[in-house]
């Protein structure tokens, strides 16, 4: 059974602090991981992919893939109300589909 | 940039009513992905196509059946509707050159009453 596992939350940061989301999967075979933001009632919204060990930077988001241990991170630096969301992990696997985890709810306060 | 286009946005049916849902995915995937997320739930996997023909089956129904067809739109048919069918159904697309990289629509809000 494939599966992506990510802590349901909620997580509650300060505004202005590092938010850190953490997701581990239990495919060896999974090639590609995914971040999606997804607001309430809206479709997921893909945030960072990374396909290679190590840290991957875009603007405030930093992905971090081991494979090794078989986990896969999201850091938000300078967090923000508008960050506010549930973060869905999801892990692609050699036959093109995506193995979701159940989503963290993230809370920025203010 | 165009992106993945699902319609209808909403939909309302009753009981043991047909329903079909379309995506067009973006230009030049040949990718689709169909998923179901019901309230409070995490997408679910239905079934996806590569270049017209389904490529993996996920917790599809038997009621329901979907299809790509040559202009790689996709439609998902849904039969006999029950009450649990009532979530948001996403269409994704992607590439596969590269990578597995998605792109999702904004859904289709199926409510069954």
């Amino acid at each position: 059974q494939k599966e992506v596992e990510q802590n349901s939350g909620p997580l509650s940061v300060p505004e202005g602090a590092i938010a850190s989301l953490n997701c581990t999967y239990s495919d060896r075979g999974s090639q590609s991981f995914f971040w999606y933001r997804q607001y309430s009632g809206k479709s997921p919204e893909l945030i960072m992919f990374i396909y290679s060990n190590g840290d991957k930077e875009d603007g405030r988001f930093t992905a971090q893939l081991n494979k090794a241990s078989q986990y896969v991170s999201l850091l938000i630096r300078d967090s923000q109300p508008s960050d506010s969301a549930t973060y869905l992990c999801a892990g692609g696997d050699s036959n093109y589909q995506l193995i979701w985890g159940a989503g963290t709810k993230l809370i920025i306060k203010p | 940039a165009a992106g993945v286009i699902q319609s209808p946005r909403h939909l309302i049916k009753e009981k043991r009513e047909t329903a079909t849902l379309k995506c067009y995915p973006i230009p030049r995937h040949d990718t689709v992905y169909w998923y179901q997320q019901g309230p409070g739930q995490d997408p679910q996997f239905l079934i996806s196509f590569y270049e017209k023909m389904q490529s993996d089956k996920g917790s599809i129904p038997d009621r329901f059946s979907a299809q790509q067809f040559s202009d790689y739109h996709s439609e998902l048919n849904m039969s006999s509707l029950e009450l649990g069918d009532s979530a948001l159904y996403f269409c994704a697309s992607s590439l596969e050159v590269g990578g597995t990289e998605a792109f999702f629509g904004q859904g289709t809000r199926l409510t069954v009453v």
